[in-house]
């Protein structure tokens, strides 16, 4: 079936350094999205980017539908990012998204 | 803009009980979800539901039942709980279509006892 690949799965990082998230997807996706999740939290949508390359505040994801995959850079990462980000992905003709495992981020100061 | 609430915010039953949990939304979205997102994982589909009068079975859903009220609400019934359905459960929405960004509601935390 469908997959959804994170890479890296955890990372931990120093305040005021970038982060690289991956996602790899088995199939031609139609849409994607990157979402946020605090522990204990809901998740938050960050950006929903079928493909090409959209901004955000420090937040700029990257989508190659062609290659099947996608990133989201993190500029100057803040304690305040610590989290789990995920990337979900879905196909034409479908309302579902299937989601990966998530990157766990830890910043620290 | 809009909110999803879930009710209740912490579930607790016994197991073999059937449990009710319940999503509302006010985005006036045609179409809501049901996700289950065990510990340190990614989330699963459960059920969809596209329009008010439409049910769709997700990847999960075995030992599941869902409802849709009506447009604003969306129920998930748990059949018969088992210990290791323990989970959050997530409710989303989205306006109608394939290309719809989704949103989630703060989810309902379920420990079978």
């Amino acid at each position: 079936g469908q997959q959804v690949q994170q890479s890296p799965a955890s990372l931990v990082l120093q305040e005021g350094e970038n982060a690289e998230l991956q996602c790899n997807f088995s199939s031609t996706a139609t849409q994607l999205q990157w979402f946020y999740q605090r522990p204990g939290g809901s998740l938050v949508s960050l950006l929903y980017n079928p493909s090409g390359t959209k901004h955000t505040g420090r937040l700029t994801s990257t989508t190659v539908t062609k290659e099947r995959r996608s990133s989201l850079h993190i500029s100057s990462s803040q304690i305040t990012d610590s989290g789990t980000y995920f990337c979900a992905m879905g196909q034409g003709g479908s309302a579902k998204l299937i989601f990966g495992e998530g990157t766990k981020l830890t910043v620290s100061s | 803009g809009g909110i999803i609430t879930q009710t209740p915010k912490f579930l607790i039953g016994q197991e073999g009980q059937k449990l009710t949990l319940k999503c509302q939304q006010n985005f006036n979205h045609d179409t809501m979800y049901w996700y289950r997102q065990d510990s340190g994982k990614g989330l699963r589909l459960i059920y969809y539901s596209i329009t008010e009068n439409d049910l769709q079975k997700g990847d999960l859903s075995e030992g599941y039942d869902a409802s849709r009220e009506k447009k604003s609400s969306f129920s998930l019934t748990v059949t018969s709980a088992q210990k290791n359905e323990m989970a959050v459960f997530l409710c989303a929405s989205s306006i109608l279509g394939n290309y719809a960004e989704q949103f989630f509601g703060p989810g309902t935390r379920l420990t079978v006892l």
